[in-house]
């Protein structure tokens, strides 16, 4: 299948600081591309989903001035966690599709630690 | 409630057969997944149902769809140490690919 490339894949930062997350297809066109974020409890999150060239469409109670969600090209959308505080500590997966696909296909998850 | 609902874990002794269960209530779900998420690892698809059909096997997986009642199942023959994973169920619907996910469920598979 379909490869997508996430990174870091873990990451430690100090409270306040910014975090960029990267989400890459290494061999499709992402038409589309969705960010998540996965609680302790095992549960999977929407939080965005964003379409190249055009702003991410937030969830519900996704603060969209925390996180930033950019995909600007056909291969690439970052997430950056803007002054990090420690409840921001989540696994977060990304994941992507392409035109008229079924099935998209998820990164390798970035484990925040603030 | 949830959209989607499954059991939080399951225990299965390694050689037996699991079966995994999940709840929709979206009548107008088109596909429904099952995705494999091993420890700190993103979601692996492993194989996806259209609405309109009730059955489909894939080696050791077959899935079935009872969209009467909304209700998908997984079920793995011969199930290994490997298989130890979280299984989500997802659905979808529309014209576009916006899964909604359950809460997953822990297999836990032991000699």
């Amino acid at each position: 299948g379909a490869v997508v490339s996430q990174h870091p894949s873990r990451v430690i930062c100090k409270s306040g600081t910014s975090v960029k997350i990267e989400c890459r297809s290494l061999d499709f066109q992402a038409t589309t591309m969705f960010w998540y974020r996965q609680f302790p409890k095992q549960s999977l999150m929407l939080m965005a989903t964003s379409n190249e060239g055009s702003k991410a469409t937030y969830e519900q109670g996704v603060e969209k001035d925390k996180f930033l969600i950019n995909h600007a090209s056909l291969t690439l959308s970052t997430l950056t966690v803007t002054s990090a505080h420690p409840e921001d500590s989540s696994f977060y997966i990304c994941s992507a599709t392409g035109q008229g696909a079924r099935e998209a296909f998820f990164g390798q998850g970035t484990r925040l630690t603030v | 409630g949830e959209d989607v609902e499954q059991s939080l874990f399951l225990s299965v002794r390694e050689g037996d057969s699991s079966v995994i269960n999940c709840t929709y209530t979206d009548s107008s779900s088109t596909y429904l997944y099952w995705y494999k998420q091993e420890p700190g690892a993103g979601l692996q698809l492993l194989t996806y149902i259209f609405s309109n059909m009730d059955m489909k096997q894939d080696q050791r997986l077959t899935v079935l769809l009872n969209k009467k009642d909304k209700h998908l199942s997984l079920r793995i023959a011969d199930t290994q140490t490997g298989d130890s994973a979280i299984y989500f169920c997802a659905e979808g619907s529309g014209g576009s690919y916006i899964p909604t996910f359950g809460r997953g469920t822990s297999l836990i598979v032991h000699p």
